[in-house]
């Protein structure tokens, strides 16, 4: 059964840096063409993707957000992990991270996602 | 980078109808188009990639139509459980990868 779970603080301060963490299990973030990306979703606004971590380690971020975002992913304990520096109250969003898989066939596309964290940003 | 245009952003139906929503695309982008479906409070599920392939245990209700620049999404009968909201995203050109601004089925 394939699960992914976010992880992280629910409140950050402006100018603070968030660390989110993706826990995954049933699958292995060493498969062949699989990764895992970050996407949120401000409240009541549409999706808006954040960057992704392939299994070869190749890396791909939001070409407006780029300067801020690292993303990286520990294949023995089987979680990536989002950082996001200088947030900002425009940055208050749920954060999802969601599965790739077969991005070749498929395109890259998120077949199973995690149940999204609610991270508020204000002082 | 490519923009994904919805229509229409909202849209009111019956349970039984044929309910069709429609993707553009800024620019080709062959047939590497993906559709979601999200509840609220709920993660969005996959329900369609490559414009008209159907995601294991989706119904069949559902179909994908396309490529290019233009898409479709299909519910031939719609059921109460299908009231939500769609995303449409391109899955090939990246950074960035774009969802659209989603089409919210609404109970008539």
């Amino acid at each position: 059964q394939v699960t992914l779970k976010e992880s992280g603080p629910v409140l950050v301060k402006p100018t603070e840096t968030l660390t989110l963490t993706c826990i995954v299990s049933g699958f292995s973030l060493s498969n062949a063409r699989m990764g895992v990306s970050w996407i949120r979703q401000p409240p009541g606004k549409a999706l808006e993707w954040l960057g992704h971590i392939f299994s070869n380690d190749e890396k791909s971020y939001s070409t407006s957000l780029k300067s801020r975002l690292t993303i990286s992913k520990d294949t023995s304990k089987s979680q990536v992990v989002l950082s996001m520096t200088n947030m900002d109250p425009v940055d208050t969003a749920t954060y999802y991270c969601a599965r790739i898989r077969d991005y070749m066939v498929r395109g890259v596309t998120f077949d199973y996602w995690g149940q999204g964290t609610l991270v508020t940003v204000s002082s | 980078d490519i923009q994904m245009t919805q229509s229409p952003s909202s849209v009111s139906a019956s349970v039984g109808d044929r309910v069709t929503i429609t993707c553009r695309a800024s620019q080709p982008i062959s047939s590497w188009l993906a559709w979601y479906q999200q509840k609220p409070g709920k993660a969005p599920k996959l329900l369609i990639y490559a414009a008209s392939s159907l995601q294991s245990g989706v119904p069949s209700r559902f179909s994908g139509s396309g490529s290019g620049t233009d898409f479709t999404l299909t519910i031939s009968s719609l059921q109460p459980e299908d009231f939500a909201t769609y995303y449409c995203q391109q899955a090939n050109t990246f950074p960035p990868l774009t969802f659209g601004g989603g089409t919210k089925v609404e109970i008539k």
